[in-house]
Order: structure tokens, then C-alpha cells, then sequence
């Protein structure tokens, strides 16, 4: 089993949609959670830590389960320039530790139609 | 913010040779670089995690005498692939771990190398 899953997609959306992405940890060890977004060829780059509480940034929200080992990121209102792969991440290890270590999800693709 | 470095952007190699990655951080001490492997349609995966001034720590299945890593300064790290063949074709990106006294900045990524072995 992967430590880190997610929906591959594609999500093919409309403008103006609201798309969620769901992952699923199996290190329960997990320290810290975030979404990172990669276009394509590029580098990854982090849009939002995840927290129990459940986090908000424009249009975008992120929530955590920790019981269920649970995930979500939400976009509301898609822009076109939302077109990317969309991966979930885990943190492991003691935060500042040797083993400290970020695991990736193989990515959600979206895809935002005019 | 802190930024890493990454060098080359895209490197074409034949088959057999060696190729030599670097990763600087420009603006912060890197105590740890974290270098991984994305192929195609296929998520990231962590290679090796290496320490300034240790060996690294190769993650299960990655052979550390094909990729080694040097990681002799706090603001260079660099993985060499040796005798690469066509498998080895892939996109390798460095991490580092971004700390300036109490300010913890997370991981930072370098944007990543394009290697084709021909």
C-alpha cells in the first residue's frame, strides 16, 4: 500500500466549478500535512499546510481527519490558471529530526475548461 | 524567502557517462538536502537524504553507488549519476529544509533537473 494516495484523475471542470481532492495517509506517525500544486515540468511548490481544524486561503480549503487518515482540499470558483496536478503531502518524522522527511502523493491532475 | 539553486535545468548525456547535479542554497544554511526522482505521470520519490558533512541516508532500493551524494558545505549539495543508462531518464529535484534562527521557512525546492540519457 502507498503511504500517501490520491485520485489521479483527471478532474476536467468549468470555469467558475467546484472541484475537491481527496488523500489518504497510512503513516499514522504523521507529523504535518500539506498541498502542494505542480505545473507541468516544473518544480512543486506549496499552496497550503493542513491543519485538524481545518484551513482557508481565498478560495481554497484544506481539512484534516486525523482519525479517518483523511485529506481534502477544496477549490471553489476554478480559474483557468487552477490547471495543474495537485499533490498531497505528508510530513514524517520528528519535526527538525534526522528522519524527517516529506512523502508525496502520485498527484491529482486538474484540468479547467473555458 | 529562501531559494535553492539547481543546476543544470535539463542535461542530454550518453549512455555510460556521468552526469553531476548541483543545488545551492542561496540564502539560508542547508543542514539537510533532500533529493528525489519524478518519472513521468508519477509523483516524486525520495532518493537519499543527506546530511552537511555525513553520509547520506538512501531511501530503500535507491543504489548508493550509482547516485552519490556529497553534501560537503552548508550551501551545496550535489548527486552524481554514474554510468547512466536510458532507465535513469527522469526529472530530480532537491529540497532543503530552510531554518534562520527561530524562523522555520519549510522545505524549499530547486526547480529540478531534466536528465535524458541517450
Amino acid at each position: 500500500r502507498k503511504e500517501v494516495e490520491q485520485d489521479p484523475g483527471p478532474f476536467n471542470v468549468p470555469e467558475g466549478a467546484t472541484v475537491a481532492f481527496n488523500c489518504t495517509y497510512s503513516n499514522s506517525a504523521s507529523q504535518s500535512f500539506f498541498w502542494y500544486r505542480q505545473d507541468c515540468r516544473k518544480e512543486p511548490k506549496l499552496l497550503m499546510s493542513v491543519y485538524s481544524s481545518g484551513n482557508e486561503d481565498g478560495r481554497f480549503t484544506a481539512q484534516l481527519n486525523r482519525a479517518s487518515q483523511y485529506i481534502s482540499l477544496l477549490i471553489r470558483d476554478s480559474k483557468l490558471s487552477d490547471s495543474a496536478t495537485y499533490l498531497c503531502v505528508v510530513n514524517i518524522g520528528p519535526w527538525g529530526g534526522a528522519t524527517n522527511k516529506l512523502i508525496f502523493g502520485t498527484g491529482t491532475l486538474l484540468a479547467v475548461q473555458p | 524567502g529562501a531559494v535553492v539553486s539547481q543546476h543544470p535545468s535539463r542535461v542530454i548525456c550518453k549512455s555510460g557517462t556521468s552526469v553531476k547535479i548541483e543545488c545551492r542554497s542561496l540564502d539560508f544554511q542547508a543542514t539537510t538536502m533532500f533529493w528525489y526522482r519524478q518519472f513521468p505521470k508519477q509523483s516524486l520519490m525520495l532518493m537519499a537524504t543527506s546530511n552537511e558533512g555525513s553520509k547520506a541516508t538512501y531511501e530503500q532500493g535507491v543504489e548508493k553507488d550509482k547516485f552519490l551524494i556529497n553534501h560537503a558545505s552548508l550551501t551545496l549539495s550535489t548527486l552524481t549519476v554514474t554510468s547512466a543508462h536510458p532507465e535513469d531518464s527522469s526529472f530530480y529535484i532537491c529540497s532543503a529544509r530552510a531554518r534562520e534562527g527561530r524562523i522555520d521557512y519549510g522545505y524549499t525546492f530547486g526547480s529540478g533537473t531534466r536528465l535524458t540519457v541517450v
